[in-house]
């Protein structure tokens, strides 16, 4: 089954800018979702199809995707931005159609 | 808004059956396929089983595939997941999530936790 590979950690000073990233088989020809998820609460979805954002997703939050690997840039980074990150595919391909990543602990300095 | 509100996860003896709820209001539950994925305590997020909108299909992870159920029932706005031959492993809080193919999973229940143990 497809695999997604994030960094387990990933740790920023406020203000900079953190990036995550998610490898995967030319992950390039799919589309990437990113959530973000706090200490006990649901995830929340920050970024779909790759680069857009839902409604209330500050603009600070970006992506993209290309080749073997997709990137969630955050910009400007906020103490409570400091979350687990994880990436998100559909993969036709196979009986699984629902792949996450292994998820990125963002910690903010 | 939105709302999705699980049921029916507790302490259950390995090899025992439980079946999970979600409750789902604020949409038109009908035109939505809809997922049950599932975190272990300190773990990351797990995919557990997908079903169409309408039923017709339906696809779980190989970690449960054969032992757990998913369903729908459209006139009750409800979906449900049966666990049978329960493991240990299989202790989790396990959310129900609303898809929306490419632009994801845009809703999240709070989460029901399912603790296996003897």
């Amino acid at each position: 089954s497809y695999v997604l590979t994030q960094p387990p950690s990933v740790s920023v000073a406020p203000g900079q800018t953190a990036r995550i990233t998610c490898g995967g088989n030319n992950i390039g020809s799919k589309s990437v979702n990113w959530y973000q998820q706090k200490p006990g609460q649901a995830p929340v979805l920050v970024v779909y199809d790759d680069s857009d954002r839902p409604s209330g997703i500050p603009e600070r939050f970006s992506g993209s995707n290309s080749g073997y690997t997709a990137t969630l840039t955050i910009s400007r980074v906020e103490a409570g931005d400091e979350a687990d990150y994880y990436c998100q595919v559909w993969d036709s391909s196979g009986d699984h159609p629902l792949v996450f990543g292994t998820g990125t602990k963002v910690t903010v300095l | 808004q939105v709302q999705l509100v699980e049921s029916g996860g507790g302490v259950v003896q390995p090899g025992r059956s439980l079946r999970l709820s979600c409750a789902a209001s604020g949409f038109t539950f009908r035109n939505y396929g809809m997922h049950w994925v599932r975190q272990a305590p300190g773990k990351g997020l797990e995919w557990v089983a997908v079903i169409w909108y309408d039923g017709s299909n339906k696809y779980y992870a190989d970690s449960v595939k054969g032992r757990f159920t998913i369903s729908r029932d459209n006139s009750k706005n409800t979906l449900y997941l049966q666990m049978n031959s329960l493991r240990a492993e299989d202790t989790a809080v396990y959310y129900c999530a609303r898809d929306r193919a490419a632009r994801g999973i845009d809703s999240w229940g709070q989460g029901t936790l399912v603790t296996v143990s003897s």
